[in-house]
C-alpha cells in the first residue's frame, strides 16, 4: 500500500538554527510529493510541490526540499529557522494512477525558540 | 472572500444528532475533498468527488454522507454522530489530473459530547 512516514511527530530547534524535518514514502510508481503547513486554527497551505524535472524544489518562506529517488524520501529543509515557523508540518503524495487523491503523513510539530 | 469556505467552523453536538457541514468554492475546480485531521494520525480522506454526478468513498466513509450539489458545493453530513467522530475537518479542491495542488478550507471543528 502506498503510504508516507513523517519521522519525529515533534521537532525543537532554537531560532536561526537548521530545519530539517524528515519525509518517506512508499510507491512502486513515481510519486508527486507535497509539503503543507498548517499555522494555529488555519487550513492548511501549500509550501511546495515536487512533479517533475529538477529533484530541488524550492518553496515559500525560505522553504525546500529534494527529492531522492534512491531513499524515498522528500525531507524539508530551512538553513535559518525563524518564530513564525512553528507549525504543523505534512508530507504528502499522490501518483498519476491514484487519480489526484493525497496521502498525508502524521504530521510534524515545529517548535522554535527563542 | 476565500477559495474555500467552511460553514460552520465549529460546532458542538450531541451524540445522536445529523449535522451537515457545508463547503463552497470559488476556484472552478471539478474535485472536491473531505478529510477529517486527528492528532498523530494526520489527515484520512472521508469521501470525494471528481464531479457532480462522480462521489466515491474515501478510507474512513463508514458513518458519513456527502452530498455534491453543485460544482462549487459539497457538504459532508454525520446521520448519528458519535464521540469519536469529534474532529477537525477540512475540504478541499484541485484542479485536473496534472494540477495536484489542493486549496483547503479553514476547517470546522466539530465536539460530539
Amino acid at each position: 500500500a502506498q503510504s508516507v512516514t513523517q519521522l519525529g511527530s515533534h521537532v525543537s530547534v532554537s531560532e536561526g538554527a537548521l530545519v530539517l524535518l524528515r519525509c518517506n514514502y512508499s510507491s512502486s510508481v513515481p510519486p508527486y510529493l507535497f509539503w503543507y503547513v498548517q499555522y494555529p486554527n488555519q487550513g492548511l497551505q501549500l509550501l511546495l510541490k515536487y512533479t517533475t524535472g529538477a529533484t530541488l524544489v524550492k518553496g515559500i518562506n525560505g522553504f525546500e526540499a529534494e527529492f531522492k529517488k534512491s531513499e524515498t524520501s522528500f525531507h524539508l529543509t530551512k538553513p535559518s529557522a525563524h518564530m513564525s515557523d512553528a507549525a504543523e508540518y505534512f508530507c504528502a503524495v499522490t501518483y498519476s494512477s491514484n487519480t489526484g487523491k493525497l496521502i498525508f503523513g502524521q504530521g510534524t510539530t515545529l517548535q522554535v525558540k527563542p | 472572500d476565500a477559495d474555500v469556505t467552511q460553514t460552520p467552523r465549529n460546532r458542538i453536538t450531541k451524540t445522536g444528532k445529523r449535522i451537515m457541514l457545508e463547503c463552497s468554492q470559488t476556484k472552478g475546480h471539478d474535485r472536491m475533498y473531505w478529510y477529517r485531521q486527528d492528532p498523530g494520525l494526520g489527515l484520512r480522506l472521508i469521501y470525494y468527488s471528481f464531479d457532480v454526478k462522480d462521489i466515491n468513498k474515501g478510507e474512513i466513509s463508514d458513518g458519513y454522507s456527502v452530498s455534491r450539489q453543485a460544482q462549487a458545493k459539497f457538504s459532508l453530513s454525520l446521520e448519528s454522530a458519535i464521540p469519536n467522530q469529534t474532529a477537525l475537518y477540512f475540504c478541499a479542491t484541485s484542479g485536473g489530473w496534472n494540477n495536484y495542488g489542493y486549496t483547503f478550507g479553514s476547517g470546522t471543528r466539530l465536539t460530539v459530547v
